[in-house]
């Protein structure tokens, strides 16, 4: 059974960084064709394409944030990790982790974090 | 930058066929996906590549493609279909994934 799960903090001020842990089961990045994505969502809007890590250490993301976001993985730990930097209140959202393999995208989500920006 | 475009809103009464669309110019050489997310909870894959429904979807979910635009059908849509319907696809590089703006789906 696939599951994944956002911890990180509810509240950061802005121009700090924030550090986001996806921790995940009933899979292993390793396993080919293995992605797992970071997704957003600002109250009340549409979801938003972050990042991504593969199966072999391949990474893409955002133009939008390109310069501020990375996306790093701890295999031995089963956990993916989102950094953003210089935040502002435009970032406050809920983020998702999702678990996809081949072309079969997102076909597992954690339940989401909710993360404030704001001083 | 790439971009998915949804109408905002979609109003059905129950029984009715629900039609939301999807349009990008990317499209016709990449997937389209869909999927459902109510309110407070996270999204659930409804569609993917194209055409295909994942175990657990009922039936009347359906998907379909021409040209640039892809299509979510609901056949007989039901009150508990309510939800926002996302579709999402990647740009013609492969490298970025985008999310349309979201449809809103009123079964009454």
């Amino acid at each position: 059974q696939i599951t994944l799960e956002e911890s990180g903090p509810a509240l950061v001020k802005p121009t700090q960084t924030l550090t986001l842990t996806c921790t995940f089961s009933g899979f292993s990045l390793r396993t080919t064709g293995v992605h797992v994505t970071w997704i957003r969502q600002p109250p009340g809007k549409a979801l938003e394409w972050l990042a991504v890590i593969h199966w072999n250490d391949d990474t893409r993301y955002t133009p939008s944030l390109f310069n501020r976001v990375s996306i790093t993985t701890d295999t031995s730990k089963n956990q993916i990790v989102l950094t953003i930097t210089h935040l502002d209140p435009m970032d406050t959202a809920t983020y998702y982790c999702a678990h996809s393999r081949g072309t079969r995208e997102f076909d597992y989500w954690g339940q989401g974090t909710l993360v404030t920006v704001s001083a | 930058s790439y971009e998915l475009t949804q109408p905002p809103s979609v109003s059905v009464s129950p029984g009715q066929t629900a039609r939301i669309t999807c349009s990008g110019d990317a499209l016709p050489k990449k997937f389209a996906y869909w999927y459902r997310q109510k309110s407070g909870q996270a999204p659930v894959l409804v569609i993917y590549e194209d055409t295909k429904r994942p175990s657990g979807i009922p039936e009347r979910f359906s998907g379909s493609t021409s040209g640039t635009m892809a299509t979510l059908t609901i056949s007989g849509a039901q009150v508990e279909d309510e939800a926002d319907y996302f579709c999402y696809s990647m740009d013609i590089s492969g490298n970025q994934g985008v999310f349309g703006g979201g449809t809103k789906l009123t079964v009454l």
